[in-house]
């Protein structure tokens, strides 16, 4: 069965600081990983994903992550944090459901706070 | 310019009182889902439609039911809801039902259950 860990259920950096959240998977087939975030009181929105082609994946609001196979790892990066990055970060992977289609897996979530 | 749409966004009902939530899409995806989010936790799949097939998950309890009546439309009923029940629900969709899709969020419906 495949699923995602993210390590660090809350994170705070400074504004301008670098923001690094970890995920590592677990899958015994080449994954599809995505990063979603969560604002206070919203759904989820799609910030980047993992489709087996480049291995840097850059996505919206300047974040990028990195498929690194020999790590199990797909972290989620950002050079410098703004406040209006405060919010939930969910990784996933998606995996085989019972009836043959795919569902997602999502991991715990990771809090970022963004310090002024 | 809203791609999908929850209502109520805030829901209170009574314990044990049914209750529907609504989801409607104008992206025209052929998949829609349901989940459910407990507080600071992860979302947690309860079922999904394909076009009009309806894939319930092995672990969603029977309380809560779906229907779909068009591609746009989708309904979460929870028949009789208890306390444990009080969550974030959340829509989503997704153009077709394989591993690479990205799904799209609602702004989700919090229940609270008196």
């Amino acid at each position: 069965a495949q699923s995602v860990t993210q390590l660090g259920s809350h994170v705070s950096v400074s504004e301008g600081a670098l923001v690094l959240l970890r995920c590592n998977y677990s899958s015994s087939v080449p994954p599809y990983l995505f990063w979603y975030v969560q604002y206070p009181n919203q759904g989820l929105q799609l910030l980047l994903k993992y489709t087996s082609a480049a291995t840097l994946v850059k996505g919206i609001n300047g974040f990028e992550a990195e498929f690194k196979k020999s790590e199990t790892s797909f972290h989620l990066t950002k050079p410098s944090a703004h406040m209006s990055d405060a919010a939930e970060y969910f990784c996933a992977v998606t995996t085989r459901g019972g009836t043959g289609g795919f569902k997602t897996i999502f991991g715990a979530g990771t809090r970022l706070f963004v310090k002024a | 310019d809203a791609m999908v749409i929850q209502n109520p966004r805030y829901q209170v009902t009574q314990f044990g009182k049914p209750v529907t939530l609504s989801c409607s899409q104008t992206l025209n995806h052929n998949v829609m889902y349901w989940y459910q989010q407990k507080s600071s936790q992860a979302p947690k799949l309860l079922f999904h439609y394909y076009d009009k097939d309806f894939n319930n998950e092995a672990d969603t309890p029977d309380n809560f039911q779906s229907r779909r009546p068009n591609t746009s439309f989708c309904f979460l009923d929870i028949r009789s809801p208890g306390l444990g029940d009080a969550a974030m629900y959340l829509c989503a969709t997704s153009r077709d039902w394989n591993s690479q899709e990205t799904q799209y969020f609602g702004p989700g419906t919090r229940l609270l259950v008196l």
